[in-house]
């Protein structure tokens, strides 16, 4: 089932601080967050991991909430560079660590100068 | 160290046709992943490979076939195309447990 992403889309001056959310029905092995510019493949941000582990870029942050199934994706003083389409994919417990990355829909995210 | 590398970029072809798309992973990465996205949408999975067997499968016809290779590179096969498929195919690729990567993807155009 296809996790929830929201808000659906974000506006932002330069300098300010957002946050993107993915919620899922199911148990989560893990949650990765990725990045798309227009007509350019999905970027790699962050994977979290059940149990605590995460990695990914050193100026991006998230959380990831195991009783609530829910991941938080926080950007900090953002950028012009922050444009794009936020993609979350989860991977449900049970079906291994190498399972299939199921995606939400995307939160469109806008930076102004 | 060449990251993921899909071939061809851009491709347009008649209903009814067929057509192979090809997907080079990162230095020791195994498992490759195809996904269709349509625009506006997040990706879709259709199938993932793991040592040139078709481990996982999404909700694509059988029209949707695969191979992955000793290399672990990795072709995706359309047969009998219809306008619908249509779409931007990526392919990613992973170590075991650890994030997955995308290749820029081929921009696929049924007329």
């Amino acid at each position: 089932q296809q996790p929830v992403q929201s808000p659906q889309a974000v506006i932002l001056r330069e300098g300010e601080d957002a946050v993107i959310n993915c919620s899922s029905s199911k148990a989560l092995y893990s949650v990765h967050w990725y990045r798309q510019k227009h007509g350019e493949a999905p970027v790699f941000l962050m994977i979290l991991l059940k149990g605590g582990e995460q990695k990914g870029h050193e100026k991006i942050s998230a959380s990831f909430n195991e009783k609530k199934q829910q991941s938080s994706l926080y950007l900090t003083a953002s950028q012009l560079s922050y444009s794009g389409t936020y993609f979350c994919g989860t991977e449900t417990l049970g079906t291994g660590a190498n399972s299939k990355l199921t995606f939400g829909k995307g939160i469109t995210l806008s930076v102004r100068p | 160290d060449a990251g993921v590398t899909q071939s061809p970029t851009h491709l347009i072809k008649t209903r009814g046709q067929q057509v192979t798309l090809r997907c080079s992973p990162k230095s020791g990465h195994d498992t490759v992943s195809w996904y269709q996205q349509a625009l506006g949408q997040g990706p879709q999975f259709i199938f993932q490979y793991y040592e040139e067997e078709e481990r996982q499968r999404g909700n694509f016809p059988d029209r949707f076939s695969g191979h992955q290779f000793p290399n672990y590179s990795s072709e995706l096969n359309v047969n009998a195309l219809l306008l619908g498929d249509s779409a931007l195919y990526l392919c990613a690729c992973r170590l075991s447990g650890f994030e997955q990567y995308f290749g820029a993807g081929t921009r696929f155009t049924v007329t």
